[in-house]
Order: structure tokens, then sequence, then C-alpha cells
């Protein structure tokens, strides 16, 4: 099932510069996605979202861009902080009949160096 | 802020015995999801439950498994028969009805 599909699996990103993360997706039915964050021995942590009807979600240091066309996503985060170093995980929710359902890229593990 | 228990932390069990694994949902959510990830795999949704009753499942969550709120308050995971291939870390969620889900600390199970 690769229909969430982050093609880096780590990013390695000093302090106060932008961190991007990526994320392609197949599935046309996804009407909204959700980016996480994990730590070690946590469960993952809501970040942002956004609906598929735009193309940019901005919530203080993260920004999420969408591009359906390209069925591509990403996450900004800007400026990088040390703490941001976690694993990040895209997700997709198809909606209708599929509401509760996330499906989840593999994810990638972001460090910011001091 | 309120957030999503799940106990135990780490449940260790030997192959064909039933676990159960135990939710505490935040308070004023009635969309309830276990998912699971499998060592260095994807984070994979096994069922939604609402309103006392499933709502999807995925073709992992087979006649093994079992969800339930028995009480009103705890939401439960059962496999009655463990297979050495359950071994995973169990994520509960939770969810108004919106689009976004909550996650628990999880519960790392081991069959051995």
């Amino acid at each position: 099932d690769q229909q969430v599909k982050q093609n880096s699996p780590s990013l390695s990103v000093q302090e106060g510069r932008i961190s991007i993360l990526n994320c392609d997706y197949t599935n046309s039915m996804f009407d909204y996605f959700l980016w996480y964050k994990k730590y070690p021995a946590e469960g993952p942590t809501f970040l942002i979202s956004i609906s598929s009807i735009k193309d940019k979600n901005e919530d203080g240091r993260f920004t999420v861009f969408l591009n359906k066309s390209a069925k591509h996503l990403s996450l900004h985060i800007v400026p990088s902080q040390p703490g941001d170093s976690a694993v990040y995980f895209c997700a997709g929710n198809a909606g209708g009949t599929s509401y509760g359902k996330l499906t989840f890229g593999q994810g990638t593990i972001l460090t910011v160096h001091p | 802020e309120p957030e999503v228990t799940q106990t135990p932390s780490h449940q260790v069990t030997q192959m064909g015995q039933e676990v159960i694994l135990r939710c505490v949902p935040i308070s004023n959510h009635l969309y309830f999801y276990w998912y699971r990830q499998i060592l260095g795999q994807k984070v994979e949704f096994l069922v939604s439950f609402y309103n006392n009753e499933i709502s999807e499942k995925s073709e992992i969550f087979d006649d093994q498994f079992s969800v339930e709120r028995p009480d009103g308050s705890n939401f439960t995971l059962k496999i009655r028969s463990t297979k050495l291939e359950d071994s995973a870390m169990y994520f509960c969620a939770t969810g108004t009805g919106g689009y976004e889900q909550y996650f628990g600390p999880g519960t790392r199970l081991t069959v051995t």
C-alpha cells in the first residue's frame, strides 16, 4: 500500500534554517491531509492540516503547501529549532465512508543541529 | 491539555494468549480508532468506532480482533489468540468527528 509516500527517510538541518519535508500521494480521493510529529516512545502528535480545496495553511513556524495537480504536499518549518527533531509523518484522509481512516507515509526523521 | 492515555505501556504475552489493550479517550471525543506500527513499518489503520459500533475496519482487523467501549470511558482492543506477527506498537486515537485525530502514547505488544 503506497498511497502516501515520503521518499526522504531523513533530513538534517542547521538550527535557524528552513526544514522542508515532502510527501507524495496517489489516492485522488484524499480530501484532507495532516502532518504529525512523533518523538521516541510517544504517540504521533497532530501538527497541522490542510483541506484539498486550499493550497496553503500556516500556523506559526509551520506551513503546509499542497499541489493537488502534482499530488504533492510539503511541510515547511522556519526557523527550525533543535526541539523540532523528531519523526514527521504525513497522512491522507479520504473522507466519505473512510472518514476516520488515516493513511500514513513512512515518516521522515528530522534532525536539527544547534 | 487533555490527552489520550493507554495502558499498559508494554505487554509481553505468549503466542496463543489473549490480550486486552486499554485506552481512555479525551472526554468529549466520540470517535475512536486503533492503529498499529510494526517495527520499521508504517502506522497502519486497524479500526474506527463510533456510537458503539465499528464504522470501518482494515483487512488486518480479522476475527481475532475485537473492540468495545465497556463502561463509557475505556475503549479496548482485544486480540483473542496472539501470533508472533501481532508484535507491534498499538496506538489508540480519538476525535470529535473532524479530520484531526489525537493519539495516545501507545502500547508495545511483544508476543513470544
